[in-house]
Order: structure tokens, then C-alpha cells, then sequence
């Protein structure tokens, strides 16, 4: 079967970090995936990790930890426009699997 | 170059219709996924589709059903429409088919409402 752990909801202040966790179960194992959404638009890519580790880009880090079917999204110098949802996705046996997403609002 | 393309962007049907939506993908991109996005359930997967053949399917009922032209162009059909088909249908296109190393951009989806 296919399970996929986001908060719901989180709430932050600007230029602070916040970490946005996500664990899975899942039946195959290719690669996970951060998609950051806003309200009304289309989900656009933010990172990808397939060994376990830390990828930085930028403001943003994903780490994965494929023993554990843990992954994070970490978030630095909180703006703004860092208000949406953030979308865990693993890709298990030929597809894309996501979770419900975590909606972050960032307050000033 | 130009990105996913969905059309129509909104629609609104009534119970027992059927409906057609249709996605262009990025041009070069050979596969194409469709879901279902709802305030409860998130992004749910819907069907994949890569050189005209399906390659996966979730677990929707048959009224769902799907296909892709040979320029990649899909489709997603709905029929006998129900009050909870109500959804941002979401397509997203990408280079290959699962498992891949490259992400899958998305359109700005079909967002239906069946009254």
C-alpha cells in the first residue's frame, strides 16, 4: 500500500526556518519528490532526492532518509511568499505518489 | 518553450453528463499523468499514460477512463458525473515514464464542479 505523512498546517514567522517533515510507506522506492503549491495555481517543483542526505538549494533543503521512509523540507529567511502548500511526493512502482500537502503561513 | 497546457480551465456540469478534458504536454515530453485534487484527499492519481499506451492506473472507478495521441496530447473522460467528481483535475507531463530522475510539470488545471 501507499501512506504518505504531512502536518496539515503550520505557521511561522518571516525570516525564521521551519521544517516541514514528511515520512512514507510505500510499495517501491525511486525517489522523493517537494512541490510547493499556491492557492488557484499549478504545484511547481522544488527538489528531489534519491540517496539519502541533504540536497541544498538556495533557501531551500530536502534531506531523506530512505531507512527511516523520512524526508524533510527545510525552509531558511522565511518570506512572504513562502505561504503555500508544500507537497511530499515518492514515486514508488511506476508513479507518483502524494501526500495531502502541508499549507505554511508565514505571518509578518 | 511553452508550458502544460489544460483545457478548458473551468467547467461546470450537471449530475449524469459526461465530461472531456484535455492536456498538451510540454512539447518533447512523452509522459503524462493525470489527478484528482481535492481539499481532503490531496493529489490523487488518477491514470499515466507514455507513447500512447497506460501505463498505470489508481483506484478510480471505470467512469474514469483516459488516452493519448500520438503527439502526446491526452484526454481524461468522465462519464455519469457524480456531486463528489467535483475537483481540480491536474495533469502533469514529463520526459519519461516512473522511474525517473526529472520532474513533472503541471498545467493549471481543470477546475470541475458538477451541480
Amino acid at each position: 500500500g501507499q501512506n504518505i505523512d504531512q502536518p496539515t498546517e503550520m505557521t511561522a514567522t518571516e525570516g525564521a526556518i521551519v521544517q516541514i517533515n514528511c515520512t512514507y510507506q510505500t510499495s517501491g522506492f525511486n525517489g522523493l519528490f517537494w512541490y510547493q503549491q499556491h492557492a488557484g495555481e499549478a504545484p511547481t517543483f522544488l527538489s528531489y532526492n534519491v540517496l539519502d542526505g541533504l540536497e541544498e538549494k538556495g533557501r531551500f533543503s530536502s534531506f531523506l532518509s530512505r531507512s527511516k521512509g523520512y524526508s524533510y523540507l527545510l525552509l531558511k529567511e522565511l518570506q512572504m511568499k513562502d505561504s503555500a502548500s508544500y507537497l511530499c511526493a515518492v514515486e514508488g512502482f511506476q508513479k507518483l505518489v502524494f501526500g495531502t500537502g502541508t499549507r505554511l503561513l508565514v505571518s509578518p | 518553450k511553452a508550458g502544460v497546457t489544460q483545457t478548458p480551465r473551468y467547467l461546470i456540469k450537471t449530475r449524469g453528463q459526461q465530461v472531456t478534458l484535455s492536456c498538451s504536454p510540454i512539447s518533447g515530453h512523452r509522459s503524462v499523468s493525470w489527478y484528482q485534487q481535492t481539499p481532503g484527499q490531496g493529489l490523487q492519481f488518477l491514470f499515466e499514460y507514455f507513447s500512447e499506451t497506460q501505463r498505470n492506473k489508481g483506484n478510480f472507478p471505470g467512469r474514469f477512463s483516459g488516452r493519448q495521441f500520438s503527439n502526446s496530447r491526452s484526454e481524461m473522460n468522465v462519464s455519469t458525473l457524480e456531486l463528489g467528481d467535483s475537483a481540480l483535475y491536474l495533469c502533469a507531463s514529463s520526459l519519461e515514464s516512473p522511474p525517473r530522475n526529472t520532474e513533472a510539470f503541471f498545467g493549471q488545471g481543470t477546475r470541475l464542479t458538477v451541480v
